[in-house]
């Protein structure tokens, strides 16, 4: 099915451990983000790309690192992970270019990673 | 910069109650305006959209306008179902492209219940 594909659902490091969250889209859509849940503070921008190769910081960049070098996959790259990382992690595609064509349709969410880092 | 302040819950109704849920946001130029909703679980699914002052949005009995003069996007729905029950976000695109290619602004999330 077309959508918004992240791995894995879950994961538990140790405090220090480096990962990888996948995100994957097949909608061919340009713009793809990255966001944190937290209970009580709804979710915040980490990284944000609007096209392969170009990537910008977005609220909470910080302990994050992002690339994007192809138009389906933006993975997010935790270096040295911290129990302030614990948290729900969503990646969100959308079409680009033309004003209306994002605005239009929104974006597309994943299911989701849950991240505790002990 | 841009934000997004709505009514945080929980929100507790009884069913085929009428819903209010009031969101207004901070925002220079024309930003676009929606409403996503995450059932337990699950990531976040547009309920329904507004990209210009006075559009209105509407899906599965929900609806939301776009007001500019009060800076406001208030949902609502007639008569809550207990299959309604959800977190519901308030969210808005950033201005300055246009067109959302710096992502989503939201609110904290109001969760919504309803009872039988």
């Amino acid at each position: 099915n077309a959508g918004v594909t992240q791995t894995p659902k879950f994961q538990v490091l140790k405090t220090g451990q480096s990962m990888t969250l996948q995100c994957a889209q097949d909608m061919n859509h340009e713009y793809m983000s990255w966001y944190r849940q937290d209970p009580g503070m709804g979710l915040r921008l980490i990284h944000y790309s609007v096209g392969a190769g170009i990537t910008d910081q977005g609220e909470v960049p910080n302990g994050y690192n992002v690339s994007r070098s192809t138009t389906e996959d933006f993975p997010l790259r935790l270096l040295s992970a911290a129990p302030s990382q614990t948290s729900v992690y969503f990646c969100a595609s959308s079409y680009g270019g033309a004003r209306g064509r994002s605005a239009n349709y929104g974006y597309t969410f994943g299911s989701g990673t849950r991240l505790t880092v002990v | 910069g841009n934000s997004v302040t709505q009514m945080e819950g929980p929100v507790t109704l009884s069913e085929e109650a009428f819903l209010t849920i009031n969101c207004t946001y901070t925002a220079t130029g024309y930003p676009s305006l929606f409403w996503y909703v995450q059932y337990p679980g699950e990531g976040l699914q547009l309920l329904l959209k507004a990209t210009k002052a006075d559009d209105k949005g509407s899906n599965k009995g929900f609806e939301a306008t776009y007001r500019k003069e009060t800076t406001s996007f208030h949902l609502e729905k007639g008569s809550v179902q207990v299959s309604d029950s959800a977190v519901y976000f308030c969210a808005l695109s950033g201005s300055y492209s246009g067109g959302g290619a710096d992502g989503l602004t939201f609110g904290k999330g109001t969760h919504l219940i309803i009872q039988p």
